[in-house]
């Protein structure tokens, strides 16, 4: 079955670093990369997606770069606030299929 | 707009009993899904409704099931709950449903304890 990993299960920054939030994923078949937020008490919160064909996408602070040869996926948050402290997964979905496939998430802490 | 509405948002219940969960999704979104979340198997896809058809099911037992009506809302069943159904339930609702890879906007979740 699918398998979407995480690196690290945490991660703390200082505030106004960069971040940098790993995944990997197992299935060679997905084609559509999704990043979420959760914050406490609070459902995941979509960040940002890629789709397979494209390597990188930005959006305000935040880039996801795909590495499709080593099923590799990246978020990359610029200058991170104290409000960017939270759980963050990744997600992955394969045309064809209707559900999502999560990682199992990595906590980042802020340090102000 | 009004986000994804789930109710109740907490839930405390015995071994043996039943559960019934509802989800309200974003007005226009006909998909709706439901997934579990626990602290040792992190999020897992329970099934997703279109139009009132199930349309997918995740590697859950027959115990948990799952309906939706023709106003697109949808509700959860779990019977005979045991201790490890413990978790927090999510909804998640789209226009059409992964398949055309739509975000998925998630309520807040309903918190369910098995004692």
């Amino acid at each position: 079955g699918e398998s979407v990993g995480l690196h690290l299960p945490t991660l703390s920054v200082q505030e106004g670093d960069n971040s940098i939030i790993n995944c990997a994923y197992s299935n060679s078949a997905s084609d559509y990369f999704i990043w979420y937020k959760q914050e406490s008490g609070k459902g995941p919160q979509f960040i940002i997606d890629i789709r397979s064909n494209m390597d990188k996408r930005q959006g305000q602070r935040v880039t996801v770069l795909l590495n499709k040869t080593v099923k590799h996926l990246s978020l990359q948050i610029a200058a991170t606030q104290p409000g960017d402290s939270a759980v963050y997964f990744c997600a992955e979905a394969q045309t064809g299929a209707n559900n999502l496939f999560f990682g199992t998430g990595t906590r980042l802490t802020v340090i102000p | 707009k009004a986000g994804v509405t789930q109710t109740p948002r907490y839930l405390i219940k015995t071994r043996g009993q039943q559960v019934t969960l509802s989800c309200s999704p974003i007005s226009g979104h006909r998909s709706v899904s439901w997934y579990q979340q626990t602290p040792g198997q992190g999020l897992q896809f329970l099934f997703e409704y279109f139009s009132e058809t199930q349309r997918n099911k995740g590697n859950f037992p027959g115990r948990f099931s799952g309906r939706q009506f023709s106003n697109s809302r949808s509700e959860m069943n779990v019977s005979t709950l045991e201790l490890g159904d413990s978790a927090l339930y999510l909804c998640a609702s789209s226009l059409a449903g992964a398949t055309t890879n739509e975000k998925l906007f998630f309520g807040s979740g309903t918190q369910l304890s098995v004692l």
